[in-house]
C-alpha cells in the first residue's frame, strides 16, 4: 500500500523569495516519485521525477527535489519564485516496478506568489 | 503531434443518469488510466486499460466502467450517477514498455445536479 502527505495545502510566497513544498510518503515497496503541476482548467504537468538513480532530481521551470530514504521525503524546492509558479502542486508515489502503473497522489498544496 | 484529448471539457448531469466520457492517447501510446480529482483534492485512479482490457483496478464500484478501442482510445461511462460523481475527471496515456511518465489531458469537468 502507498500513500502520500502533503503538509500545508495553500503555502504563500514573495516573488523571489524560496519555494519549499512538503512530501512524505508510504510505500511498501521502493517508490517512484513524482511532482506534478497543475495550472486552472488545466491537467496535470510532469515537474520531475525520482526513479532509484541520483537522489537530487532536477525537473523543469527550476524546480528539484530530493529524496531522503531515511526521512520518507520528497520535498520540491525552487530558489526563487516567479508569478508564473502560482499554480497548485501534487506529489505522488508508485512501486518501482510500476511502468506506466497507478498512481497514488497527494491532496495537492496550492502556492500563491505575492509580487 | 497532439497530446491526450479529451471530450467533452464540461458536462452537467442529474441524479441517476449515465455519463460517457472519451479520451485519446498521446500518439505512439498504448495505454490509458483514469483519474477522478474531486474540488480541492488530488486525483485518485480509477482504473487501466491496456491491449483493451482493464489491467488494475482502484477503490470505485462498478457503476464505474470503462473501455479500451483497438486504436488505443478509451471511454469511462458512469451510471446511476451521485452528487458524489461530480468531479474533474482526467485521462493519462503512457507506454506499457517503460512509461513510468504519464501524460495527463485537461480533463472532462463533470457536474451532477
Amino acid at each position: 500500500a502507498q500513500s502520500v502527505t502533503q503538509l500545508g495545502s495553500h503555502v504563500s510566497v514573495s516573488e523571489g523569495a524560496l519555494v519549499l513544498l512538503r512530501c512524505n510518503y508510504s510505500s511498501s515497496v521502493p517508490p517512484y516519485l513524482f511532482w506534478y503541476v497543475q495550472y486552472p482548467n488545466q491537467g496535470l504537468q510532469l515537474l520531475l521525477k525520482y526513479t532509484s538513480a541520483a537522489t537530487l532530481v532536477k525537473g523543469i521551470n527550476g524546480f528539484e527535489a530530493e529524496f531522503k530514504k531515511s526521512e520518507t521525503s520528497f520535498h520540491l524546492t525552487k530558489p526563487s519564485a516567479h508569478m508564473s509558479d502560482a499554480a497548485e502542486y501534487f506529489c505522488a508515489v508508485s512501486g518501482i516496478k510500476a511502468a506506466g502503473n497507478k498512481l497514488t497522489f497527494g491532496g495537492g498544496t496550492r502556492v500563491l506568489v505575492k509580487p | 503531434d497532439a497530446g491526450v484529448t479529451q471530450s467533452p471539457t464540461h458536462l452537467i448531469k442529474t441524479r441517476g443518469q449515465q455519463v460517457t466520457l472519451r479520451c485519446s492517447p498521446k500518439s505512439g501510446h498504448d495505454t490509458v488510466s483514469w483519474y477522478q480529482q474531486a474540488l480541492g483534492q488530488g486525483p485518485q485512479f480509477i482504473f487501466q486499460y491496456y491491449e483493451e482490457e482493464e489491467r488494475q483496478r482502484g477503490n470505485f464500484p462498478d457503476r464505474f466502467s470503462g473501455h479500451q478501442f483497438p486504436n488505443y482510445s478509451s471511454e469511462l461511462n458512469v451510471n446511476a450517477l451521485l452528487l458524489g460523481d461530480s468531479a474533474l475527471y482526467l485521462c493519462a496515456s503512457s507506454l506499457v514498455s517503460g512509461g513510468e511518465k504519464l501524460f495527463f489531458g485537461s480533463g472532462t469537468q463533470l457536474s451532477v445536479l
